[in-house]
């Protein structure tokens, strides 16, 4: 079964500090991997998409790597911000899965002052 | 900026009623998902559409919802009667071809049936 995995669920981290969020999938026939964020009661903004060819993608703060061989893909926020508080979302489309978002639960980020 | 639109944004019916919720995707987006996300969950896909067909509806359960994209821009899902597990946020997204290419969300319809 085609599943995408995202651990911790939660996470709360002091202003400033650069961390890492971590999503993988069962398997590494994919098309590509995109994150998203989510705040409370709202829709789902896209942050990066990587392409099943690609090893990693950056805008601003944040850079995403992606490992197909081992199934994994992590988030990287640099230099966190309240404002960046969110649930972050890793999702997948697998080839042969129909052009299907396949999503993780999430991890839900706090940063503090 | 190009959007995906939906509406309404909020919904309470009580159960056994009908609900329906609307989605306008990205002008051009051939690619048209509905989703539904319990509070916790990841979202998870009812119906998707390749312009105005069907390609993937294994998840929707077809007894009390539906779905249609009937010119292949706008698309409506209905739910019919309602039921108090149907209390979820309904999601709808756009791709302009489904595998490989960015996909957008709207804000989706916050549906609390009562």
């Amino acid at each position: 079964k085609q599943e995408v995995t995202q651990i911790p669920a939660a996470l709360s981290v002091p202003e400033g500090e650069n961390l890492v969020l971590n999503c993988s999938f069962t398997d590494s026939a994919i098309y590509n991997l995109q994150w998203f964020r989510q705040d409370p009661g709202k829709g789902l903004t896209s942050l990066l998409l990587i392409q099943s060819s690609q090893r990693e993608q950056t805008s601003g703060r944040l850079n995403a790597s992606l490992d197909k061989s081992s199934g994994r893909s992590t988030l990287y926020i640099a230099a966190s911000q309240p404002g960046d508080s969110a649930t972050y979302l890793c999702a997948v489309i697998f080839t042969g899965g129909g052009n299907k978002l396949t999503f993780g639960t999430g991890t839900q980020l706090k940063v503090e002052l | 900026e190009a959007e995906v639109a939906q509406s309404p944004r909020y919904k309470i019916t009580e159960k056994s009623q009908a609900v329906a919720f609307w989605c306008d995707p990205i002008s051009g987006h051939a690619t048209l998902y509905w989703y539904r996300q319990i509070l916790g969950q990841g979202p998870e896909l009812l119906v998707q559409f390749q312009d105005e067909s069907v390609v993937d509806d294994s998840q929707l359960p077809k007894d009390r919802f539906s779905a249609e994209r009937l010119k292949g821009v706008d698309s409506t899902l209905k739910i019919q009667p309602a039921e108090l597990g149907d209390s979820a946020m309904y999601l709808c997204a756009s791709s302009l071809d489904g595998g490989g290419t960015e996909a957008f969300f709207g804000q989706g319809t916050r549906l609390t049936v009562v």
